[in-house]
């Protein structure tokens, strides 16, 4: 499945770096997600964005920075990130009709090691 | 809070069948997922359920009951490419999908 990019795929940081993550989705989708993915835990929700709009914030650190430029392209600006910020940071898209979403599709993760 | 449960490992032979179960506790239901996700790689949609009953995809079945609480995919003629983690996932609102941690399925030969 190629309709949802990520790049980098790793990333290595010092805590006092700053750096962004970018997804593309070319499926035609108005709504986008971020999810952190870590080791033998569940997928936790991040942020929803819907018709580039921000819908869904799950009380997530401030040194994580959403941005959503346009329907096909989302960030998500690091910023001070500590150790156990380490973790799989997967991208998502879906379609939105009427009040509901549809089948979301998973980009390949960006692999990100906090030193 | 939402609460998905489902077995940590399972082991198969090839050309088996394995059912992995996944039960849901969530404050809303609006529909289930399940996808595949070989080890780094994206998570794959494999499949769908909103109401009742059985949806069958070539060698992959999903079943759901919704007043139990309870689904499961069904795996059959295993192959070795089948060996991976698969998730389970309930949709509780418009957006948000929670998740199960996961099940890692082994094909031995």
């Amino acid at each position: 499945e190629t309709g949802v990019t990520q790049t980098p795929r790793h990333l290595v940081m010092g805590m006092t770096n700053k750096k962004s993550l970018k997804c593309e989705q070319h499926l035609g989708h108005n709504a986008m997600y971020w999810y952190k993915q870590s080791a033998k835990k569940p997928l936790e929700l991040m942020f929803v964005y819907s018709l580039e709009e921000r819908v869904e914030n799950n009380s997530v650190p401030s040194r994580f920075s959403p941005e959503c430029p346009n329907s096909s392209h989302l960030f998500l600006h690091l910023h001070t990130l500590q150790p156990e910020d380490s973790a799989l940071y997967l991208c998502a898209s879906s379609q939105v009709i009427g009040e509901g979403s549809e089948t979301q599709y998973f980009g390949p993760g960006t692999r990100l090691l906090v030193l | 809070g939402q609460n998905i449960d489902q077995p940590t490992e399972m082991t198969a032979t090839e050309g088996a069948i394995v059912q992995i179960n996944c039960t849901y506790q969530t404050s809303g239901f609006n529909g289930l997922f399940w996808y595949q996700q070989h080890a780094g790689e994206a998570p794959t949609f494999l499949s769908y359920n909103v109401l009742d009953g059985l949806e069958e995809k070539g060698r992959f079945s999903s079943f759901l009951s919704r007043s139990k609480g309870y689904s499961y995919l069904l795996l059959k003629e295993l192959q070795m490419k089948d060996s991976a983690s698969y998730l389970c996932a309930v949709r509780d609102g418009d957006y948000k999908l929670s998740f199960g941690a996961g099940t890692t399925v082994t094909v031995r030969a």
